[in-house]
């Protein structure tokens, strides 16, 4: 079946420390997504992708990179940069600009 | 920018109660999405509603897109346990689904 496959579903990691959450999918989407959930805070995004070797920011990208080399393929990492990393990480992909969002099952990550 | 209003925040039934849930806009869009959140993953959508006044079903779900494209709303009949979950709202807007607003979700609990 095709679906979007993100791993690992808990990630633990040390305060200072570079961390990359894997997300990829089979449906043949162009655009592939990237949000921060947080408690009561609904769904915000952090980097988008429209197509392959192209990636834009979104409202929260700081303290965050992606990459987009394959077109099934969108990883997240989250730097020592970013503040406040314990969340909820949810990939997402779409057929085209303009569709509905299909999300994979999220990465809860903790740092401590 | 665009806000997107979601209520209630939470929703505590009894099993085989009738639910409602709205969201309103500040702007007007043309496309209104609902999707669901089963503790610990990824949404799903649920419906799609792209015309307003446009009234759909979906198993017990029934939405509508309401006649001044500023709202929607989802009912949910005769629930059951695995309703549970949050239920967020979201606006698809021209342009790309980079701009994709959501609201912040109703967390439904049905008691058995």
């Amino acid at each position: 079946d095709g679906g979007i496959t993100q791993s690992p579903k808990y990630l633990f990691r040390k305060e200072g420390q570079n961390v990359t959450l894997s997300c990829e999918q089979n449906l043949n989407h162009d655009a592939m997504y990237w949000y921060r959930q947080d408690p009561g805070q609904g769904l915000r995004l952090i980097y988008y992708s429209q197509i392959v070797n192209d990636f834009q920011k979104g409202d929260i990208a700081e303290g965050y990179s992606v990459s987009r080399e394959k077109k099934e393929s969108f990883p997240l990492t989250v730097t020592s940069a970013q503040k406040n990393p314990t969340a909820f990480y949810l990939c997402a992909s779409s057929g085209d600009w303009n569709s509905p969002l299909h999300f994979g099952n999220g990465t809860r990550l903790t740092v401590t | 920018g665009q806000q997107l209003n979601q209520s209630p925040q939470s929703m505590f039934i009894q099993e085989g109660e009738d639910v409602s849930m709205n969201c309103t806009s500040s702007s007007i869009f043309n496309t209104w999405l609902w999707y669901k959140q089963d503790p610990g993953e990824g949404p799903v959508l649920l419906i799609a509603l792209y015309k307003a006044g446009e009234l759909t079903s979906n198993g017990r779900l029934t939405a509508q897109f309401g006649t001044t494209r500023k709202d929607s709303f989802l009912n949910i009949s005769a629930s059951i346990p695995s309703d549970v979950g949050i239920y967020f709202c979201a606006e698809l807007p021209q342009g790309g689904s980079e701009k994709l607003v959501f609201g912040k979700g109703t967390k439904l609990t049905v008691n058995p």
